[in-house]
């Protein structure tokens, strides 16, 4: 069955850097877009980024560009976000998700939890 | 940047009503792309709804979507107690929920 499983999160600091990860199985994790969605305790789902299945396109949202970097590597079935110059409005639960589209997300993980706070 | 409007913020039903949930789109959005997902406290949202009708593997038929260019509705025929949750429209950008609570 399809899995995904995130890892990386914990309590930074403003202004630094932490690093997700999300692992795959279960399907052919080459096959497929891989997106990461964010939830602010509290608050509504915010899409962050995208990569497609060679990793050759890769979109931001606005309130991420320029800070944090999607990447994946097909032969470890992984999904990467290297989030640097974290501010307090980042403190979430960060979701890594499937797409055959890009667009529509069929399977989620169960998320990690970023909290930046000094 | 397309942005998405739900209506209304939240729905006080009972089970067994029907619930209707709208999606407005700032913009005309392609019907391929636009989904519903339902999220339960603690847990990971859940897709319901792709291309605006098409129901997701395993979704009970008492869930329909419908809807073109801007507008778009998802409809519970009779609410059971397990679908008293959050629904999020989404073409890329997710609209900013309606809560389905008992009345």
């Amino acid at each position: 069955q399809v899995q995904l499983v995130e890892s990386g999160g914990g309590l930074v600091k403003p202004g630094g850097s932490l690093r997700l990860s999300c692992a795959a199985s279960g399907f052919t994790f080459s096959d497929y877009y891989m997106s990461w969605i964010r939830q602010a305790p509290g608050k509504g789902l915010e899409w962050v980024s995208y990569i497609s299945s060679s990793g050759s396109t890769i979109y931001y949202a606005d309130s991420v560009k320029g800070r944090f970097t999607i990447s994946r590597d097909n032969a470890k079935n992984s999904l990467y976000l290297q989030m640097n110059s974290l501010r307090a409005e980042d403190t979430a639960v960060y979701y890594c998700a499937r797409s055959g589209d890009g667009y529509t997300f069929d399977y989620w993980g169960q998320g990690t939890l970023v909290t930046v706070s000094s | 940047e397309i942005v998405l409007t739900q209506s209304p913020g939240t729905l006080s039903l009972s089970p067994g009503e029907r619930a209707t949930l709208s999606c407005r789109a700032s913009q005309s959005v392609s019907s391929s792309y636009l989904a519903w997902y339902q999220q339960k406290p603690g847990q990971a949202p859940r897709l319901l709804i792709y291309g605006a009708s098409s129901r997701a593997t395993g979704i009970p038929d008492r869930f329909s979507g419908s809807g073109s260019g801007t507008d778009f509705t998802l409809t519970i025929s009779r609410l059971e107690p397990e679908d008293f949750a959050v629904y999020y429209c989404q073409q890329l950008t997710f609209g900013q929920g309606t809560k389905v609570e008992i009345k």
